[in-house]
C-alpha cells in the first residue's frame, strides 16, 4: 500500500528558530495536506496543497508540494511554544477509492 | 472547537468485550471517516461512510464495523476485543465542496483494553 515517510521521528528546536520537516513517498500523490495534532485533540488542517510545485503559506507555516508529487516539506518560521505537537503529512490520490494515506507523524518540541 | 463529536472520551474495558463508538459529523457533512491511531502505527483509515452507504474500506479488521444512520451520525462497534485494540479512535468528517483530504476531525475515543 502507499506509504508516507516522515523522519525524523522527534525534533527538538529552540524558540526563535526555524524549523523544516520534510514527507516523502514512493507513489504520486494529487494533494498533500498538513495536519498538526496538539495533545489530547484531533488533528487540525494546517495547509492543503493541489497543484505540484505549488508553494502556499498560512501565518509564520509554508508548504510546498513537490515537483515530482512524491514529496512535500514543511517549514514553520520563528517557532513558538504553542507549535509543539505532532505534525502529519498526508497525501491523496484521485481516482476510485482513493484514501487519504498519514505519514507517522513528527513530535515537535520547542525549548522555550 | 472542529464540530465533530465523539462519545465517550475515554472507555477501559476487558478483552473479549465488545464497545461502541459514537460520532456525529459537523452540521451539514455527509461524510464520515473512521481512524485509529496508535502509537506504533499512526493513523490508520478504518472506513468512510457517505450519507449512509459505505464508500471505501481500509485496514478495518473483521471484529470492527461501522454504519452511518439516517441523520447522518455514525457508530463504529469493536467486538472480541484484543489489547492491540487499545488506541485512539478519532471521527471525521468532510465539507460538502471542500477540496480532497481536508478533514475535521474529532477529539477522539480512547480505548484501553485490559
Amino acid at each position: 500500500g502507499q506509504q508516507l515517510n516522515q523522519s525524523p521521528q522527534s525534533m527538538f528546536i529552540q524558540e526563535g528558530e526555524d524549523v523544516s520537516m520534510n514527507c516523502t513517498s514512493s507513489s504520486i500523490f494529487n494533494t498533500w495536506l498538513w495536519y498538526k495534532q496538539d495533545p489530547g485533540e484531533g488533528p487540525v488542517l494546517l495547509i492543503a496543497l493541489y497543484k505540484a510545485g505549488e508553494l502556499t503559506s498560512n501565518g509564520r507555516l509554508t508548504a510546498q508540494f513537490g515537483i515530482t508529487r512524491k514529496d512535500s516539506f514543511l517549514n514553520i518560521s520563528a517557532s513558538i511554544p504553542s507549535d509543539v505537537g505532532i505534525y502529519f503529512c498526508a497525501g491523496q490520490s484521485t481516482g476510485a477509492n482513493s484514501k487519504l494515506t498519514f505519514g507517522k507523524g513528527i513530535t515537535l518540541s520547542v525549548r522555550p | 472547537d472542529s464540530g465533530v463529536t465523539q462519545t465517550p472520551k475515554h472507555l477501559i474495558t476487558a478483552t473479549g468485550q465488545r464497545v461502541t463508538l459514537r460520532c456525529s459529523p459537523r452540521s451539514g457533512d455527509l461524510s464520515v471517516y473512521w481512524y485509529q491511531q496508535s502509537l506504533d502505527q499512526g493513523l490508520q483509515f478504518l472506513i468512510q461512510y457517505y450519507n449512509g452507504e459505505e464508500r471505501a474500506k481500509g485496514n478495518i479488521l473483521e471484529r470492527f464495523s461501522a454504519q452511518q444512520f439516517p441523520d447522518l451520525h455514525s457508530e463504529l462497534n469493536l467486538s472480541s476485543l484484543e489489547l492491540g485494540d487499545s488506541a485512539l479512535y478519532f471521527c471525521a468528517s468532510t465539507r460538502q465542496g471542500g477540496g480532497p483530504g481536508e478533514l475535521f476531525f474529532g477529539e477522539g475515543s480512547r480505548l484501553t483494553v485490559l
